[in-house]
């Protein structure tokens, strides 16, 4: 399985501001998912980031509000724009084992006040 | 659109004993896979096991096993011999096989909160 770190841990914002969330994998990976874990809720996919092409993002998320870079095949970061309170949540970054499987990052707690 | 449905949302068991979480699904695919996740308060998503759609057998991984039953689009996960650790959240989850742009799309359930007791 591959070690997946994200940067920050946890943090706390103000309305209005942006934060970047780094995600750094091991290993080179061609795909890398960002998901969002809501409080006390299930976690969603935000977007796929492809090494080299735009990220593609599911229906309910937009580039302007999430836009995620992928210089290279083990490193991605996810910003979260123009934060509201609505924003708080858990951001996790995965990438794909050989079988099916997702591999997490120990997530990003964002609190935004 | 595929559903994961975890009914219970809490449950617990003493020490040393055994627990099954269940989880049904709804699908009109009929290559996909399915996982149970686990989420400790740490918040680190640890993969618990997988079964593959196409496979009868059921997918054991020491003392985590599944009742994979297919016709009726349920999985639910048995934990033998429970220890504390095993407390955490435990998220069902579904992904489309075949590859291309079902990769890494997850489906979750909503989750159990599994607490064992000494």
């Amino acid at each position: 399985s591959a070690v997946i770190s994200q940067k920050p841990s946890r943090d706390i914002c103000q309305r209005g501001t942006s934060l970047t969330i780094q995600c750094q994998v091991d290993s080179q990976v061609t795909m890398m998912f960002w998901y969002r874990q809501q409080p006390g809720q299930s976690l969603t996919l935000i977007a796929t980031a492809n090494q080299g092409s735009e990220a593609t993002y599911e229906s309910g998320f937009v580039i302007d509000k999430f836009p995620i870079s992928r210089p290279n095949l083990t490193f991605s970061t996810l910003t979260v724009s123009n934060m509201s309170p609505e924003d708080s949540s858990i951001y996790l970054c995965s990438v794909g084992g050989g079988a099916g499987e997702l591999f997490f990052g120990e997530g990003s707690r964002l609190t935004v006040l | 659109a595929q559903t994961v449905t975890q009914s219970q949302p809490e449950m617990s068991v003493q020490e040393a004993e055994t627990v099954t979480l269940s989880c049904t699904y709804d699908t009109s695919e009929s290559n996909y896979y399915l996982f149970w996740y686990k989420q400790p308060p740490s918040r680190q998503m640890i993969l618990v096991i997988r079964q593959e759609a196409y496979k009868q057998q059921n997918a054991t991984e020491n003392r985590f096993s599944v009742n994979f039953q297919k016709a009726a689009k349920s999985f639910s996960l048995k934990i033998s011999d429970s220890q504390l650790g095993d407390t955490a959240m435990y998220f069902c989850a579904f992904m489309r096989g075949a590859g291309g742009t079902s990769y890494g799309k997850l489906t979750f359930g909503q989750g159990t909160i599994l607490t064992v007791h000494p």
